[in-house]
């Protein structure tokens, strides 16, 4: 399996809402990553975790939580979320040791309303 | 710090035509440098990568890319492009901090190839 899943693939949330983002995979990897995408933008690294433990945050504000519960899944708990936090939200992963490229999900597309 | 640069935005080519995304690439030391594509609405697909070795990449969907270290470039080419492979290109230099190894992108480039 060399398939990095999340769901749900489109979210639309208001201002007030929790909702959380998942992201797994069952390749053995040992990092995870949180990346955030405006339209035709490269992608924005948010958050990495390895071997279940943050090791990168990005400066990304306190409304969005990362939680590592395992080694294949990552979530992304969302609060009080602004429109402008609207963007498509791309999880990856890559083998701890011998890292030569990172897989990627097909991301969770969120309308902040 | 390591970085990437992709200077188009846009990239037209004909069908049948060799096309030639550029990227360049400013690093300290080895360089591990990557090619991923986006489709609309879709997540990034890995292309190649170069690590060491070959100057020449072979990759996906029949792209390859040259790695030049004299002039810090890593463009991804094909010799006959098709429609299908109108998408955002992206280069990608791995970068290792202390906290951890992530991707550094470059800004990205729409490839369009008319029929």
């Amino acid at each position: 399996d060399t398939e990095v899943t999340q769901t749900p693939k489109h979210l639309v949330m208001g201002m007030t809402n929790k909702k959380s983002l998942k992201c797994e995979q069952h390749m053995g990897h040992r990092a995870m990553y949180w990346y955030k995408q405006k339209a035709k933008k490269p992608p924005e690294l948010m958050f990495v975790y390895s071997y279940e433990k943050l090791s990168i945050n990005e400066s990304v504000p306190s409304r969005f939580s990362p939680e590592c519960p395992n080694s294949s899944l990552l979530n992304l708990h969302l609060h009080a979320l602004q429109p402008e936090d609207s963007a498509l939200y791309l999880c990856a992963s890559s083998p701890e040791r011998d890292w030569t490229e990172q897989y990627f999900g097909p991301g969770t597309r969120l309308t902040v309303t | 710090a390591q970085s990437v640069a992709q200077p188009e935005d846009q990239v037209n080519v004909a069908e049948g035509n060799p096309l030639t995304v550029k990227c360049t690439y400013s690093v300290s030391g080895n360089p591990y440098l990557f090619w991923y594509v986006q489709y609309p609405n879709r997540g990034l697909q890995f292309l190649l990568k170069y690590i060491t070795g070959d100057n020449l990449v072979k990759g996906s969907y029949g792209f390859e890319a040259e790695f030049n270290k004299s002039q810090t470039s890593f463009h991804l080419k094909k010799p006959s492009a098709l429609v299908s492979d109108s998408a955002l290109y992206f280069c990608a230099v791995r970068d290792m901090g202390q906290a951890g190894t992530a991707l550094i992108f470059g800004k990205g480039t729409t490839l369009s190839v008319s029929s």
